[in-house]
């Protein structure tokens, strides 16, 4: 059973930037799944942020393209995300899931971990 | 950029009742690649339905998922104590992009 977990720092200072990490265990990121990234800022909805295939293939939020990174190493059984220049409206938790290939639902997500952006 | 609008934002309902939930789409989409989930207060959400109307392994008969094109909607036949949670629509389209809808809380009347 896959299972993922997320790892970061918990705060951040603004222009600053985050670092996140998803570990995968139970599947591995090599077989055709994509992995993804959702954040959720507190008591608020769900936002897409982006995804990466298993090969490196990575598509982003248009809203947050200019200042995202999502890498995969297939060795570590791993893959991160990259968030740079951050606001406070960063402030969110964020989460790491696996993205179905075709239906493009996610049917797998970590815990996720409380990133707070403040000085 | 397709924006899911879901409906209502609380709904109130007893445990046994029917709980109808509406997200609707401001572009069709397409192939109805159009996903549910659950999410309850410190947890991360949970895929219900897929497919507009396919349950996820796991999911009780109770959730149902109906629609196409532009208006979908998610169907809880007699609510359990557990089911009260908020709920949200997800799309996939053909820019390869995905959205969430806003979310509705399912709570106790």
């Amino acid at each position: 059973q896959v299972q993922l977990q997320e790892s970061g720092p918990g705060l951040v200072k603004p222009s600053e930037t985050v670092s996140l990490t998803c570990a995968v265990s139970g599947f591995s990121v090599s077989t055709g799944f994509y992995w993804g990234w959702i954040r959720q800022p507190p008591g608020k909805g769900l936002e897409w942020i982006g995804y990466i295939s298993h090969s490196g293939s990575d598509v982003y939020n248009p809203s947050l393209k200019s200042r995202v990174t999502i890498s995969i190493d297939t060795s570590k059984n791993q893959f991160s995300l990259r968030l740079d220049s951050v606001t406070a409206a960063d402030t969110a938790v964020y989460y790491c899931a696996r993205r179905e290939q075709w239906q493009a639902f996610f049917d797998s997500w970590g815990r996720g971990t409380l990133v707070t952006v403040s000085s | 950029e397709i924006v899911l609008t879901q409906s209502p934002g609380t709904l109130s309902l007893s445990p046994g009742e029917r709980a109808t939930l509406s997200c609707r789409a401001s572009q069709t989409v397409r192939g109805g690649f159009l996903a549910w989930y659950q999410q309850k207060p410190g947890q991360a959400p949970r895929l219900l339905i897929y497919a507009a109307s396919r349950r996820a392994t796991g999911i009780p008969d109770r959730f149902s998922g109906s629609g196409s094109g532009t208006d979908f909607t998610l169907t809880i036949s007699r609510l359990e104590p557990e089911d009260f949670a908020v709920y949200f629509c997800q799309q996939y389209d053909s820019s390869l992009s995905l959205t969430f809808g806003g979310g509705t809380k399912v709570e106790i009347k």
